[in-house]
């Protein structure tokens, strides 16, 4: 079975740095574009970043350009967001998500992980 | 950015009925639209893809249509497990963006 699982989520103040993971299983992980997504607690969905297979293309919402950074280890299975310069509108679960279809980005997001919470708060 | 607005934001309706839940696009998207299904405290679940296209063990009690900028997502007879929150999303460029959601609620 497909899965991700997210971690590294938790209370960070005002400024500061959070890695947020995501162990995926079940699929041939380096074929794949993969996405953050994030929910503002009882609020909306919000795409965050992409990245494609090899980890050399990445796009990004305009919030999160330059503060955030999305990467990948293929060898481990494993998506990375940094998360710098942390804002309290930054408060949301964040979500993985694979792209739907192998080899190119169709930009559709299936599955999704369970999520990681991220509170920025003094 | 591609606005993409939803409505109703929410509705009541009972087991059984037939609910429609609209999409519109702030310019043209194709067919490049998916449709998330969320219940309370778990992550989404895509429904639809590519406006029409039933995602893999999706209940053919959900439908999609259209192309463009207008789009509907229709449930063909409610059932008590398809009380939950709806998104449309566009894949037609980045950024990528959602719909702000229609919560369906028991009546």
């Amino acid at each position: 079975d497909v899965q991700l699982v997210e971690s590294g989520g938790g209370l960070v103040q005002p400024g500061g740095s959070l890695r947020l993971s995501c162990a995926a299983s079940g699929f041939p992980f380096n074929r794949y574009w993969m996405h953050w997504v994030r929910q503002d607690p009882g609020k909306g969905l919000v795409w965050v970043s992409r990245i494609n297979g090899d980890g050399i293309s990445t796009n990004y919402a305009d919030a999160v350009k330059g503060r955030f950074t999305i990467s990948r280890d293929n060898a481990k299975n494993t998506l990375y967001l940094q998360m710098n310069s942390l804002r309290v509108e930054d408060t949301a679960v964040y979500y993985c998500a694979r792209d739907l279809v192998g080899l190119r980005s169709t930009s559709c997001f299936d599955p999704w992980g369970q999520g990681t919470l991220v509170t920025v708060s003094s | 950015d591609i606005q993409m607005t939803q409505s109703p934001s929410s509705l009541s309706a009972s087991v059984g009925d037939r609910v429609t839940i609209t999409c519109r696009s702030s310019q043209s998207i194709s067919n490049y639209l998916n449709w998330y299904q969320q219940k309370a405290g778990k992550a989404p679940k895509l429904l639809i893809y590519a406006a029409s296209s039933l995602q893999s063990g999706v209940p053919s009690r959900f439908s999609g249509s259209g192309s463009g900028t207008d789009f509907t997502l229709t449930i063909s007879s409610l059932q008590p497990e398809d009380f939950a929150s709806y998104y449309c999303q566009q894949s037609y460029s980045t950024p990528l963006t959602f719909g702000g959601g229609t919560k369906v609620e028991i009546k």
